[in-house]
């Protein structure tokens, strides 16, 4: 079935580095912009970044631009986000979503999340 | 940024009883507004997508309404499963951005 599984997540010191797998199965993943979206503990959604259906394309929201790479292998159906310098606000549960309708790296909705990986940033 | 506004923050109805919930935007988002559902420790679900569309699999007791800035998600007849948060979400501009949700919870 359509399904997107995160993993990678962990507790990981400020100004420290860590990349985050999206592994995607039951649809044409090639075919399809990937996003991150990350939700802090009790708190409200956020989206992150996007990467078109060719890798080639990237935007990212303000607050990450500069630390977060999005980056995607097609030929392992796995979507990724490299995290570095990590700040204690990027303290989330970090999903996997995919764009409803485009293939570029345009505004979309999301009509497939994953359950999500938890990313604790702590001294 | 578009920034998104949600009200109320909670609302507290019955099962059977009409859940009409908004979202206003700080400027136009034309009909590019998602609403989604998200229970807790589960992911959030689509729900609506361009103003007034249903997502796949999505009962028809949920409906959304609205163009420019103001918009309405609403849930007909409440079942036990609708008690949940609700998001909206705009796909104008970049970044896109999310509403900070309203809770249906019940009463």
């Amino acid at each position: 079935q359509v399904q997107l599984v995160e993993s990678g997540g962990g507790v990981v010191q400020p100004g420290r580095s860590l990349r985050l797998s999206c592994a995607a199965s039951g649809f044409t993943f090639s075919s399809y912009g990937m996003h991150w979206v990350r939700q802090p503990p009790g708190k409200g959604l956020e989206w992150v970044a996007v990467v078109s259906y060719d890798g080639s394309n990237q935007n990212y929201a303000g607050s990450v631009k500069g630390r977060f790479t999005i980056s995607r292998d097609n030929s392992k159906n796995t979507l990724y986000l490299q995290m570095n310098s990590l700040r204690g606000e990027d303290t989330a549960v970090y999903y996997c979503a995919k764009g409803r309708v485009y293939g570029d790296a345009k505004p979309d909705a999301f009509d497939i999340w994953g359950q999500g990986t938890m990313v604790t940033v702590s001294s | 940024e578009i920034v998104l506004t949600q009200s109320p923050g909670t609302l507290s109805l019955s099962p059977g009883e009409r859940a009409t919930l908004s979202c206003r935007a700080s400027q136009s988002v034309s009909s590019y507004l998602a609403w989604y559902q998200q229970k807790p420790g589960q992911a959030p679900r689509l729900l609506i997508y361009d103003a007034s569309n249903r997502a796949t699999g999505i009962p028809a007791r949920f409906s959304g309404s609205g163009s420019g800035t103001d918009f309405t998600l609403t849930i007909s007849s409440l079942e036990p499963e609708d008690f949940a948060v609700y998001y909206c979400q705009q796909r104008s501009n970049w970044p896109l951005t999310f509403g900070p949700g309203t809770k249906v919870d019940i009463k």
